[in-house]
């Protein structure tokens, strides 16, 4: 089945710094979803990138998915305080998700 | 709008004993899936109900069974606990079939301690 590995694991960073997770795999991916879990909290969808090449941007975030489809980035501009938490990217497949292990985002304020 | 709710919130049981988590979809969902959550991993597929039947099970052994009702809610069922089960349980539901968006909402989870 569809594996993904996501690296960093973990990731400190100073409040306004820039971050940036990235999701890879051997196969080519039919689309990629990421999800934000806050600590204590459950997945909440963030966006879902089905393109080739293709390019999201939510205010400070950016999501990438590479052109042959086989990785993708999450890239998160003059962190702040209230983005603490573990970014997951996830594979939809066959009716389920397949998740990455997480990069876990911590912020000195 | 309730979005996905799940029962209990937690839960403590000693090894060999049974439990039933419940969850109930977010209005207009049909799909229920359920996830295990290890501390400091990601969620891993148990298995996906819809028209109150398993449509996809991910690699758990038979321990772990489930239910869905014809309003859409569903139970996840564990049996014989094992130490390695304490973990946090998700729910998540889907749109219905056909539609074009694979989004999936997740509940608060039920945190199972097994002692």
């Amino acid at each position: 089945g569809q594996q993904v590995m996501q690296i960093p694991q973990y990731q400190h960073v100073q409040e306004g710094e820039d971050f940036t997770t990235y999701c890879n795999s051997s196969t080519t991916l039919s689309n990629i979803q990421w999800y934000k879990q806050r600590p204590g909290g459950h997945p909440v969808f963030l966006i879902q990138l089905v393109k080739s090449g293709e390019v999201k941007k939510q205010k400070r975030l950016t999501f990438q998915f590479g052109e042959a489809k086989k990785n993708s980035s999450l890239h998160i501009t003059a962190t702040q305080t209230t983005d603490v938490g573990t970014y997951f990217c996830a594979v939809q497949g066959a009716q389920k998700l397949v998740f990455g292990q997480g990069t876990r985002l911590t912020i000195n304020p | 709008d309730a979005g996905v709710t799940q029962s209990p919130t937690h839960l403590i049981k000693t090894r060999g004993q049974q439990v039933t988590l419940r969850c109930s979809p977010k209005s207009g969902h049909d799909t229920v899936s359920w996830y295990q959550q290890a501390l400091g991993q990601g969620p891993q597929f148990i298995f996906q109900y819809y028209e109150e039947e398993e449509r996809q099970r991910g690699n758990f052994p038979d321990r772990f069974s489930g239910h869905q009702f014809p309003n859409y809610s569903s139970e996840l069922n564990v049996n014989a606990l094992l130490l390695g089960d304490s973990a946090l349980y998700l729910c998540a539901s889907s749109r219905p079939r056909g539609s074009s968006y694979n989004e999936q909402f997740f509940g608060p989870g039920t945190r199972l301690t097994v002692l």
